[in-house]
Parts: C-alpha cells; structure tokens; sequence
C-alpha cells in the first residue's frame, strides 16, 4: 500500500495547455505539500495545506493553484502551461508541521 | 527566515572509505534537522532527524548525523560507503515559521 501516491508518474504536454496532478496520502496526516523539483534536483516549496487549509503559498505564478478536498488528498491545477514548468512536482505529507516528510514518487513534467 | 547550506554539489569516494556530507544551516530558533536520501527516479526518504535530546542521531542504512548548535551544522557520515549508496542526499531544515526548507543536495559518487 502506497503511502503517498501521485498520478499521473509522468505527464507530457504542449505549452498553452492546462493539466491536473493528483495527490492522495493514507498516512491519516493532516499537512501535505506541494515541492518543486528542478533540473539541477533544487528542491523549493510551493504550497502547504494543513486539514484542508492552505497555510504556506510561496512565490508562484498564479497559474498555479492548489486544491484539497479533504485532508488526505492535495491535488495540483496548472494553467496556462510555459517551457520553465517543466520539473518533477513533489507531493509530501507530515504528521505535524515541523514533522518527518513522506513523499510521493514525484510527477514528471514535460512542456514542449 | 532559514536557509540551509550543503557544501560540495558532489562528494566522490571510494567503496569502503569514509562518507562525509556537510550541512549548514541558520536559524533564529531551534531547528529540526532532516536528511533525505534520493534515488534515481525516486521520492526523497528519511535517513534521520534530530529534534531534542542526543546530539548524535543513527539513521538507516549505517548513517549519522551530528548536530553542533556551536558550528550550526549537521553533518552526515557512514564510516564505510557501499556501491548502493549512490544517490542524491538532501539536508532540510524546520525551523519557527516550520516551512521545511532544503538544501541544494549533494551527489554522493561511489567508485568501486
């Protein structure tokens, strides 16, 4: 059973385009984040909710939004899709909000 | 706000030596330390954390790490690098404002 599961694993698109990456942890934690991950693996903080409740919205184009329906799942909206999108997105999850972080096995983004 | 430093973007050894991956952070508080282990095509794992108490913190796979409030560091070590020890290693941070914050990760490089 996976804790943290993504879809889609992989995901290739044309610029211009919207997509959706899903996130569903069953780890019953209340905090799940969003990562970015870059080609030179830098890891940055996009977004962070906490039951439900977004609670860190770093600098990010507001063709980004985050969605949580309920504490176990984060779901990731993209508008507008450009070339410098392109990355791993990273969901994560913790227990507490300074806690261990379980992540997911990451979304591959391609925009061409 | 807090930031966390890896020196080397890449740390070469040989089977058998001694692995030294350094860490440096800044914080107005008391932080909780992280490192996390990436695997190619992988998530991050945890391989340990300090929060209170014992300085020396035993991970898996035969990693410590060392927490040094005088040098604000926290080092990681294995005294002995296998093949199967290549892969990415990240140092996070949550300090105050909680926002996991991570280093640029260094590649660890293990030559037979």
């Amino acid at each position: 059973d996976t804790a943290v599961s993504q879809t889609p694993k992989y995901l290739v698109t044309q610029m211009g385009n919207d997509k959706s990456i899903k996130c569903e942890q069953n780890l019953g934690h209340d905090t799940m984040y969003w990562y970015k991950q870059d080609s030179k693996k830098f890891l940055k903080i996009m977004f962070s909710y906490n039951n439900k409740e977004l609670i860190i919205n770093e600098t990010v184009p507001n063709r980004f939004s985050p969605k949580s329906p309920d504490k176990a799942h984060l779901n990731l909206h993209i508008n507008s899709l450009e070339l410098g999108d392109s990355a791993v997105y990273f969901c994560a999850s913790s227990q507490a909000r300074a806690g261990e972080l379980f992540f997911g096995e990451g979304s591959r983004l391609t925009v061409l | 706000a807090q930031s966390v430093t890896q020196l080397g973007s890449h740390v070469s050894v040989s089977e058998g030596a001694l692995v030294l991956l350094r860490c440096n952070y800044s914080s107005s508080v008391p932080p909780y330390l992280f490192w996390y282990v990436q695997y190619p095509n992988q998530g991050l794992q945890l391989l340990l954390k300090y929060t209170t108490g014992a300085t020396l913190v035993k991970g898996i796979n035969g990693f410590e790490a060392e927490f040094k409030k005088s040098e604000t560091s926290f080092h990681l070590t294995k005294p002995s690098a296998h093949m199967s020890d290549a892969a990415e290693y990240f140092c996070a941070a949550s300090g105050g404002s909680y926002i996991p914050t991570f280093g640029r990760g260094t590649s660890l490089i293990v030559h037979p």
